[in-house]
């Protein structure tokens, strides 16, 4: 069974500095796709990021990017230049089948000033 | 282009009785998935619709349905609402491409409270 695991539920970071999220995932499947979502406080989900697992160069978007060990089923978020506007739950989700997205429980992240 | 709407945005209902709540998927897209997100959890998979067929489903009930229209839109529909039903209900919405749905792009959410 496919499982998504997000060890960190909180996380604190100052504003300007770096902080990682950690995902690890359980499948059985060679091709799949990795996602990281945010929930800000007003709900509603924004992709972050995406990751084909076919690929091997870290997908990465602006000051988001990602760390993914396909061996490893590992999938952390890099956040670099905490914003303020960063503060909010994030979700590691798993995707394959073509028809089932499988969550992680979430980090909170919290950015301070 | 226009997002992924919900409706209602908050509904209170008491034990037994039955809910529908609606989507309208984001233009062009034509798979429309449900989720469950309680209180402090992640959001978790009630199942998918893609061409107005079921297209995948999680570990819910059958009394938990859907439908999906010819223009995209769908429906969540809960029988015999239970207290465990209170939570956010998620709609996301993807275009099904050649190796598979594409990213999927979620709407604000309705939240229901059963009493």
């Amino acid at each position: 069974a496919q499982t998504v695991t997000q060890s960190q539920p909180e996380m604190s970071v100052q504003e300007a500095e770096t902080v990682t999220l950690s995902c690890t995932y359980d499948t059985s499947e060679s091709d799949y796709y990795l996602f990281w979502y945010k929930q800000p406080p007003s709900r509603q989900m924004i992709l972050v990021i995406r990751q084909e697992a076919y690929k091997q160069q870290n997908a990465t978007e602006n000051r988001f990017s990602v760390n993914f060990q396909k061996a490893a089923k590992s999938f952390s978020l890099k956040i670099s230049d905490s914003q303020l506007g960063d503060a909010a739950m994030y979700f590691c989700a798993y995707e394959a089948n073509f028809n089932k997205f499988y969550f992680g429980s979430g980090t909170k992240l919290n950015v301070k000033p | 282009e226009t997002g992924v709407t919900q409706s209602p945005t908050h509904l209170i209902k008491t034990r037994g009785q039955q809910v529908t709540l609606r989507c309208s998927s984001q233009s062009g897209h034509n798979t429309v998935s449900w989720y469950q997100q309680a209180l402090g959890q992640g959001p978790q998979f009630i199942f998918q619709y893609y061409r107005e067929e079921e297209n995948g489903r999680g570990n819910f009930p059958p009394r938990f349905s859907g439908l999906q229209f010819p223009n995209y839109s769908s429906e969540l529909n809960v029988n015999a609402l239970e207290l465990d039903d209170s939570a956010l209900y998620l709609c996301a919405s993807s275009l099904q491409g050649r190796r598979g749905p594409e990213t999927q792009y979620f709407g604000p959410g309705t939240r229901l409270l059963v009493l």
